[in-house]
């Protein structure tokens, strides 16, 4: 009965390779995010969408391209990762319509590092 | 293993004392605040939040103050237990009419000693 639920929770990988991590949360949120944690432990949003719709993109490469195939799913694909992209990636939902005035509730992220 | 965050400010705490956490926040119109506890290996918990209006929320042992005079929150944790030792992260929302982000603080470790 996991809320927000990510896929894998470790991904290690060549550099160059291309990688998808899946979320889901089950909720019933129309808002889903993610973010990116440094080795700092510093989280900074990179998504969001609401009911399917991109709502906030962060400055970050378009190698990263979120997909959201429905209200309860976001997933994160990366091309040609980089050695630059390991890190912590955490997945959030909230019930707030992208208005920011309800709590986020998070994934347990997914760690990746690349080789 | 995941990096243990060694910039992070922490605070040092006996078991039973309380505990405050402080953070400044930026932006003068953010009207939303919630602080998260972040255990090793897990994501951020939500543990309180309070609106621009209040100046004060209180929850199961934890107490949310906010100074928007002096762009100031703390969280007060009382008879801090071992489990409260985590990472504990303030966020603000800012945003306009379309758009809304929580901008979150450094964080700061909180560790309990037995």
């Amino acid at each position: 009965d996991t809320a927000v639920s990510q896929t894998p929770k470790y991904l290690v990988t060549q550099m160059g390779n291309d990688k998808s991590i899946k979320c889901e949360q089950n909720l019933g949120h129309d808002t889903m995010y993610w973010y990116k944690q440094d080795s700092k432990k510093f989280l900074k949003i990179m998504f969001s969408y609401n009911n399917k719709e991109l709502i906030i993109n962060e400055t970050v490469p378009n190698r990263f391209s979120p997909k959201s195939p429905d209200k309860a799913h976001l997933n994160l694909h990366i091309n040609s990762l980089e050695l630059g992209d390991s890190a912590v990636y955490f997945c959030a939902s909230s019930r707030d319509g992208g208005s920011g005035n309800q709590p986020q509730h998070f994934g347990d992220g997914t760690r990746l590092s690349i080789l | 293993g995941e990096s243990v965050g060694l910039h992070l400010p922490t605070l040092s705490v006996q078991e039973g004392d309380n505990s405050i956490i402080n953070c400044a926040y930026s932006n003068s119109a953010s009207d939303y605040f919630i602080w998260y506890k972040q255990e090793s290996g897990k994501g951020p918990q939500f543990i309180i939040d309070i609106r621009s209006n209040m100046d004060k929320r209180q929850g199961q042992r934890v107490t949310v103050l906010l100074n928007k005079t002096v762009k100031h929150l703390s969280l007060q944790i009382a008879a801090t237990q071992p489990g409260d030792s985590a990472v504990y992260f303030c966020a603000e929302n800012m945003g306009t009419d379309s758009s809304y982000k929580l901008i979150f603080g450094s964080g700061t470790r909180l560790l309990v000693r037995p």
